[in-house]
């Protein structure tokens, strides 16, 4: 069974709409993080939580909001979208702390598409 | 900015072995890990180092040597189910971000 849930797996989206990517884990980490690949990119950060806090923000993008309703949760709203937001976003966890953060267990992702 | 670079592809042969190198330009220096990727999958950890030298854990082995900014991950007896691509990210200290590189494709031939 998945440990780290993100939903849905895939989206379509439209020019300038609003979506929402839900992740859940269940590894019992105090860390989430949201990480961005585009194709024949490197994997990008984008926003880091420890213990539902905001830690580390790389998006210069106000659009990119992540929000944390549960200690298990990250999800990432994103406005006015598109098309080069266009990815696979990847919702990550890890034990908060020094040592965890240096293994990051990957979510299956969902791959956007803003046409 | 944070650079960390990987050979865009590498080829070798089932039973022998391949070297995946990764080199880093970081503003500090807080670890380096590899993560193994399919295509269409997430992101998988293979291993951590922070120390120089070489780290063997079977299959899987790591280098590291801090002055040069250099890493490898060494696969040995390769499978063709080795065929993956392989990421090499440095944390810095005082941020909780890992620095990726863009992958190295393996492919692994009969």
């Amino acid at each position: 069974d998945p440990k780290i849930i993100q939903k849905p797996k895939y989206l379509v989206a439209v020019t300038g709409s609003e979506k929402i990517l839900i992740c859940e884990q269940y590894l019992g980490h105090n860390a989430m993080y949201w990480y961005r690949q585009s194709a024949k990119k490197p994997l990008e950060f984008m926003f880091s939580y420890s213990y539902q806090k905001l830690m580390d923000n790389q998006t210069a993008s106000s659009r990119f909001q992540p929000q944390s309703s549960k200690k298990n949760h990250l999800d990432l709203q994103i406005t006015a979208l598109k098309p080069d937001d266009s990815a696979t976003y990847f919702c990550a966890s890890s034990q908060a702390g020094q040592g965890g953060q240096n293994t990051l267990y990957f979510g299956a992702g969902t791959r956007l598409s803003v046409l | 900015g944070q650079g960390v670079e990987q050979p865009d592809n590498l080829m070798s042969v089932e039973g022998t072995f391949a070297r995946v190198n990764c080199t880093y330009s970081t503003s500090g220096f807080n670890g380096l890990s590899w993560y193994q990727q399919r295509e269409g999958h997430a992101p998988v950890f293979l291993s951590y180092v922070v120390l120089d030298g070489l780290k063997d854990s079977g299959h899987f082995s790591t280098f590291l040597s801090r002055s040069n900014g250099y890493s490898y991950l060494l696969l040995t007896e390769l499978q063709i189910k080795d065929s993956a691509s392989y990421l090499c990210a440095v944390r810095v200290p005082n941020y909780n971000v890992l620095y990726f590189g863009s992958g190295t494709k393996l492919t692994v031939e009969p």
